[in-house]
């Protein structure tokens, strides 16, 4: 059961675009969310985060928005980078201070061309 | 800060046999890791929380006989495949909360992984 869900399974923006990742959740008790940052072979990097209390959280050139009546929540990356290439991953979490394990979604493979 | 290893990033082994996989904190102390499995094109799923010092929780589906997990100290876990059969190939990846962390968050930090063929 995909309690988070990320339905676009590719996207191809320009450099120098804005990258828009997209992330529903159905579980109403999460109110931690997280994007990480995947390249093969290696292990997910933590990008950036938001708690429920809030609806936007910006670092850099990476802006996750929260829509929690909606439970959907978006990474933006402006301007687009190629470095920025890679699998990002939505999680998800009940409660940030609990220490439980985060539930993934299927990623979105980001491919920024030049 | 907030880095987590792995040992060996890759290892191939003959069916039937079992394999132990290192995941380490290297500068904070863990109380709670987690091991996650990835198939190729698929999401990282959930086998088993670690806690220091005590059984591992695992999830629904997960064998805990033959995914055994140890949690001795709390800059290490281990995950052995027991008997691992070609069906266990897989990428596994640990991670870990580091309590320390202002605020805190649920980030998880990950290891590299670890790429297991079993032939």
């Amino acid at each position: 059961d995909q309690q988070v869900k990320q339905n676009s399974p590719s996207l191809s923006v320009q450099e120098g675009r804005i990258s828009i990742l997209n992330c529903d959740y159905t579980n109403s008790m999460f109110d931690y969310f997280l994007w990480y940052k995947k390249y093969p072979a290696e292990g997910p990097t933590f990008l950036i985060s938001i708690s429920s209390i809030k609806d936007k959280n910006e670092d850099g050139r990476f802006t996750v928005f929260l829509n929690k009546s909606a439970k959907h929540l978006s990474l933006h990356i402006v301007p687009s980078q190629p470095g920025d290439s890679a699998v990002y991953f939505c999680a998800a979490s009940p409660n940030s201070n609990s220490g439980y394990a985060l539930n993934f979604g299927k990623g979105t493979s980001l491919l920024v061309t030049p | 800060g907030a880095v987590v290893s792995q040992h060996p990033s890759r290892v191939i082994c003959k069916s039937g046999t079992s394999v132990k996989i290192e995941c380490r904190s290297l500068d904070f102390q863990a109380t709670t890791m987690f091991w996650y499995r990835q198939f190729p094109k698929q999401s990282l799923m959930l086998m088993a929380t670690s806690n220091e010092g005590s059984k591992a929780t695992y999830e629904q589906g997960v064998e805990k006989d033959k995914f055994l997990i140890n949690h001795a100290s709390l800059t290490l876990s281990t995950l052995t495949v027991t008997s691992a059969h070609p069906e266990d190939s897989s990428f596994y990846i640990c991670s870990a909360r580091d309590p320390s962390l202002a605020g805190g968050g649920n980030e998880q930090f990950f290891g590299p992984g670890t790429r297991l063929t079993v032939l």
